[in-house]
């Protein structure tokens, strides 16, 4: 069971559009519509974005959006602010009762 | 209010034994799966494994099968982790997480994890 595989970092202008990607195998990410991401700032617990590949709970903002093809999953964030600025992590089911997560990767905003 | 309450940060020297504990209120503990997280300074989030109070039932990821012991008391609505003997790479942060896990046309999958524990740090060195 290895991890899912994230860019370490990745950085964007405020206003822009950016997409995460999350790359598993056929015995994770491409097995099930179970994806979820997650957001983590400094010293903060994780916060769930998206979960089951593009769904979002409620109160998350709409600046968020998930999707999935084949083994590799994305996280987009539209309009991007300085709030964004934090660590995301993917993570999906993984068969028997287990979750595996991403690297994680950092956004910076410029 | 629905929260995970952990216990507090940990220094230890290797050998030693610990347990931490997470108190779940504002919901029904045992309706829920509780998993544990660990994340190394400076580090991503690793998924160590997971336990439904309701009967016990605990998963361990490949990676931490043997390393530690995950259990619940549901008669004070918690969960623990626990090592038997702690190492200096056991230095790290520990989440427990609520999950959540769906059935469908009679397979159950964990789907995601909706609340978390606001972590406890344990420190191990000589």
């Amino acid at each position: 069971q290895s991890a899912l595989t994230q860019p370490a970092s990745v950085s964007g202008s405020p206003g822009q559009s950016f997409t995460i990607s999350c790359t598993g195998t056929s015995s994770d990410v491409g097995s099930y519509n179970l994806v979820s991401w997650y957001q983590q700032h400094p010293g903060k617990a994780p916060k769930l974005l998206i979960y089951e590949v593009s769904k979002r709970p409620s109160g998350v903002s709409n600046r968020f959006s998930g999707s999935k093809s084949g083994n590799m999953a994305s996280l987009t964030i539209s309009g991007l602010q300085a709030e964004d600025e934090a660590d995301y992590y993917c993570s999906s089911y993984a068969g028997s009762s287990t979750l595996v997560f991403g690297g994680g990767t950092k956004l910076t905003v410029l | 209010e629905v929260q995970l309450v952990q216990s507090g940060a940990e220094v230890k020297e290797p050998g030693e034994s610990l347990r931490i504990s997470c108190k779940g209120s504002g919901y029904i503990f045992t309706s829920y799966w509780i998993g544990w997280v660990r994340q190394m300074p400076g580090k991503g989030l690793e998924w160590m494994g997971v336990i439904f109070p309701g009967d016990s039932d605990v998963t361990y990821s490949p990676s931490f099968q043997g390393q530690v012991t995950i259990s619940a008391d549901t008669s004070i609505s918690t969960a623990f982790l626990e090592w038997s003997s702690l190492k200096a790479s056991d230095t790290a942060m520990y989440h427990c997480a609520r999950t959540i896990r769906d059935c469908i046309g009679g397979s159950c999958y964990l789907s995601r994890i909706d609340l978390w524990g606001q972590g406890t740090l344990v420190t191990v060195s000589s």
